[in-house]
């Protein structure tokens, strides 16, 4: 089946500092999605993204649709503690209303 | 608006057993889907619906039936729980969007299964 590759798994930072995150694919994607989980709850859309080359910004969060349609990236500026969680990006199959969930970035701030 | 609900919150079944997962959305969300989530993994697409009358296989079916009534209600069943179904299942809905794209999805709060 088709997969996202998520990459860090895991991230350990110093509060104030900037986090970048990725998702690639070998697949063809008509919508990129960026989800925080925190524990216990259901994901929550963090940004939303419909064309190849569109960069958004939410706050301090931007992510980025990837010109092949097969990557996205979201960064994060000056974490704070309350960033912490599980970071998952989601990609809509071209074609389809399936959607692939990538396997998460585990985010820890220090403060 | 309550948004998406899931009931049961929690649920242990043994072997064997079936049982019913209920979502239900107040939105008037064409789209609806199923997911579950392991230890350690993202989130896996079960079945979805693009509207009353329409379901369709998403990544994972297999052991799984879901039907789509009215707009409001997508229940999950599992016919005969088997412990490979240990898991958190998730709900979430959405407006269809133009062009075959789904607009932002929400997620109920989950339902945490245990098969024994």
């Amino acid at each position: 089946g088709q997969q996202l590759n998520q990459s860090p798994q895991s991230m350990f930072i110093q509060e104030g500092e900037d986090v970048s995150m990725n998702c690639t694919s070998s697949s063809i994607f008509n919508t990129w999605l960026w989800y925080k989980q925190d524990p216990g709850e259901g994901p929550v859309l963090l940004i939303a993204l419909y064309k190849a080359g569109e960069l958004t910004s939410n706050g301090r969060l931007t992510a980025q649709f990837g010109i092949t349609r097969k990557d996205s990236f979201l960064n994060i500026s000056a974490s704070i503690p309350s960033d912490v969680g599980i970071y998952f990006c989601a990609g809509q199959l071209r074609g389809t209303y399936k959607y692939i969930f990538g396997t998460g970035t585990r985010l820890k701030v220090l403060a | 608006n309550a948004g998406v609900t899931q009931t049961p919150k929690f649920q242990v079944l043994k072997t064997g057993q079936s049982m019913t997962l209920q979502c239900a959305q107040d939105m008037n969300h064409e789209y609806m889907s199923w997911y579950r989530q392991d230890p350690g993994m993202g989130l896996r697409l079960i079945h979805y619906s693009v509207g009353a009358g329409i379901t369709d296989q998403g990544e994972v079916p297999n052991g799984y039936n879901v039907s789509r009534s009215t707009t409001e209600d997508f229940p999950l069943r599992l016919l005969s729980a088997a412990p490979s179904q240990t898991s958190v299942y998730f709900c979430a809905s959405s407006l269809l969007g133009r062009q075959g794209s789904t607009d932002t999805q929400y997620f109920g709060p989950g339902t945490r299964l245990t098969v024994l």
